[in-house]
């Protein structure tokens, strides 16, 4: 079981916005960076959100990435079908010393 | 353009130690501003951080793997190196090499293709 908690899945249909939520603790959410990845089938994760919201090189405006308290969530807009993968959220976590990650959210484009 | 290159055996008995290399071109493991880390998935499975290290030698491990890990670097070679001992099944994953930005815990830019070990006798 992660320490950070995610729906196991999330869908829309082209055009929409989805959230994906990231739930978290003191330890780390709080009190920490969080990121975002992307791994598309059969590949390795891709860097989308660093530093909770800022893009990382070459990803487009849709995503964008917010935090509030323990809890965080990743957005996308103009939602595309490229855009089916799965998604995991990360941060560090001081009480494990350690980085931790999300147990990931696979997104449908219906 | 930055690469990461993970090599080692696909396939390591149980109670044997697996051994991983991560080769990296367009820059150097002896940059100030980076770490280098290990990530596993195991088939169908999420992510799981594994260990970091700096240049300089310090090495920071998942609570929950620090006993049977090792992660090094060998400067001369460009390259990280994983050592993960007294296997079992449940360390079948496809392993990652990344590398993580100095002063941004949590954040991989630049990952390697992964490859996958096998436990299995």
């Amino acid at each position: 079981q992660s320490v950070l908690t995610q729906p196991p899945s999330a869908s829309g249909t082209p055009g929409q916005r989805v959230t994906i939520s990231c739930s978290g603790s003191t330890s780390n959410i709080e009190s920490n960076y969080v990121y975002w990845y992307q791994q598309l089938p059969g590949t390795a994760p891709k860097l989308l959100i660093y530093r909770i919201n800022q893009r990382a090189s070459g990803v487009p405006d849709r995503f964008s990435g917010s935090k509030s308290g323990t809890s965080a969530s990743l957005a996308i807009s103009g939602l595309r079908s490229e855009d089916e993968a799965d998604y995991y959220c990360a941060s560090w976590d001081d009480s494990l010393s350690g980085v931790i990650f999300g147990g990931g959210t696979k997104l449908t484009v219906l | 353009q930055l690469q990461l290159q993970e090599s080692g055996p696909g396939l390591v008995k149980p109670s044997e130690t697996l051994s991983l290399i991560c080769s990296v071109s367009g820059g150097s493991v002896s940059s100030s501003t980076y770490y280098w880390g290990w990530i596993r998935q195991p088939p169908g499975k999420g992510l799981e951080w594994i260990a970091t290290i700096y240049y300089a030698g310090n090495t920071y491990y998942n609570p929950s793997l620090r006993s049977r890990v090792t992660i090094s670097v060998d400067r001369s070679n460009n390259q990280f190196s994983l050592r993960l001992s007294s296997v079992t099944a449940a360390d079948t994953s496809v392993y990652y090499c990344a590398r993580q930005a100095w002063g941004s815990k949590g954040e991989f830019d630049y990952w390697g293709q992964g490859t996958l070990v096998t436990v299995s006798s």
